[in-house]
């Protein structure tokens, strides 16, 4: 049982528009940044977003990070067939002292 | 550019112990914390522990807590996990993880994995 709560699937068109969600508590989320990760299969894990919603450079602006009190949204847009993968949300949890993660969401671009 | 490099991982039987490291090129290492995240076979991403940059300050995941001690040696930009009493569910491939500047949590690099299995 993961801290973090996400969907544990999402799924749209090419060229749509999805979000994920990420629900957390005032420990966590609600207290500290919000991150997301992108893990295609085989692969590490690549930071997205940080910060809520800051890019690091090199990731498309068709991504995108957003914060509301204890719950955080990743949405990408114009969705691509290599945006197939597993998404994750993570947090520093002050009152555990302790990084969390949610349990990750497979995005299937149908 | 960032590289991270885990070594150290293996097949080791319950109750014994591996000492993974992660050797870092490309940015300052003494100036960033450092994390070690895990990910058992076919599951999610678990935070396993993290280190500040001049190693005074250390935080670990309660599943780990006890048995795993991470630490760093900033004059050879290495960063370790000291796994002891190792459990089957410790069974993961181990990444180290560089997290953004000013932060303590999790990786804005990431190295390739190393797995380690516990099993008899």
């Amino acid at each position: 049982q993961s801290v973090l709560t996400q969907p544990p699937s999402v799924s749209a068109a090419p060229g749509q528009k999805v979000t994920i969600s990420c629900s957390g508590s005032s420990s966590n989320t609600g207290a500290n940044y919000v991150s997301w990760y992108q893990q295609l299969p085989g692969t590490a894990p690549k930071l997205l977003i940080y910060d809520n919603n800051k890019r690091p450079s090199g990731i498309p602006d068709r991504f995108s990070g957003s914060k509301s009190g204890t719950a955080a949204t990743l949405g990408i847009t114009g969705l691509q067939t290599g945006d197939e993968a597993d998404y994750y949300c993570g947090s520093w949890d002050s009152s555990l002292s302790a990084g969390v993660f949610g349990g990750g969401t497979k995005l299937t671009v149908l | 550019e960032v590289q991270l490099l885990e070594s150290g991982g293996g097949l080791v039987q319950p109750g014994g112990s591996l000492r993974l490291s992660c050797s870092a090129s490309g940015f300052i290492f003494s100036d960033y914390a450092m994390n070690w995240v895990r990910q058992a076979p076919g599951k999610g991403l678990e935070w396993v522990s993290v280190i500040t940059d001049s190693g005074g300050t250390t935080h670990y995941a309660d599943s780990v807590k006890g048995r795993f001690t991470i630490s760093r040696d900033n004059s050879k930009n290495t960063l370790f996990l000291q796994m002891n009493s190792l459990r089957a569910e410790d069974t993961a491939v181990y990444y180290c993880a560089k997290p953004p500047a000013d932060r303590l949590f999790v990786g804005d690099s990431w190295g390739q994995g190393t797995l380690v299995t516990v099993s008899s």
